[in-house]
């Protein structure tokens, strides 16, 4: 296993356009969470799912943002009408239960001018 | 709800110096503890963890203490290297109810020769 992949690494998009980003877990980890990391800051958490049920989504994430994770499997997180305030870094990581350490992806780093 | 919070960075010390970066928690329950790094251009690798008070995280020459009487997980390491110039997030999951991994706003270090 090669880890939690994520795909892009890096998007650069215009205000107003939609974006999808792509993650896939470790295979064997059924929890799969989603984070946001501006500058100077540490991961926000913005949803998570257990298995293909997104069991919780944080204040954060607004009606633009949606997530899926379809047959438990890999997940896509998209942001509808991109604004400048949502550049950051998108992290995904897994884990295998809740009370274990989660496995990070590289992240994609998404710039909106 | 669950949070952590870090000394304020950044920490600048001269190579072979003794380094401790705080970490304290808020969290219900019995959280398993960890320690993450994140070196320039990289995503999140775990560093250390605890899950029980009173256990020894160690790895790469660093180590914390799951402290429960003061609830902190402090980071220390003997003698750093240029090499471990890096940020460091503290981080906290279970927390007897809450599953979602929660990071403090990471600590940045600086070794210089």
């Amino acid at each position: 296993d090669t880890g939690v992949s994520q795909d892009p690494r890096h998007k650069i998009t215009k205000r107003g356009q939609n974006v999808t980003f792509r993650c896939d877990p470790i295979s064997e980890h059924n929890r799969l969470y989603w984070y946001r990391q501006t500058l100077g800051q540490g991961p926000e958490f913005l949803t998570y799912f257990q298995n293909e049920a997104q069991l919780e989504k944080s204040r954060l994430l607004s009606d633009r943002f949606s997530a899926e994770r379809p047959k438990g499997s890999f997940s896509t997180l998209e942001i509808q009408r991109t604004e400048q305030g949502d550049s950051a870094m998108y992290l995904c990581a897994s884990s295998f239960r809740a009370d274990t350490e989660a496995f990070f992806g590289q992240g994609t780093r998404l710039t909106v001018v | 709800g669950n949070s952590v919070t870090q000394m304020e960075g950044p920490v600048t010390l001269s190579e072979e110096a003794f380094l401790t970066i705080n970490c304290t928690y808020t969290a219900t329950g019995y959280p398993s503890l960890f320690w993450y790094v994140q070196y320039p251009g990289e995503g999140l690798q775990l560093l250390l963890k605890a899950t029980k008070a009173d256990d020894k995280g160690s790895n790469k020459g660093f180590e914390a203490t799951y402290r429960k009487e003061t609830t902190s997980f402090h980071l220390e390491k003997g003698s750093v290297q240029v090499s471990d110039s890096a940020v460091y997030f503290c981080a906290l999951t279970y927390g007897g109810g809450s599953y979602i991994p929660t990071f403090g706003r990471g600590t940045s270090l600086i070794v210089h020769p």
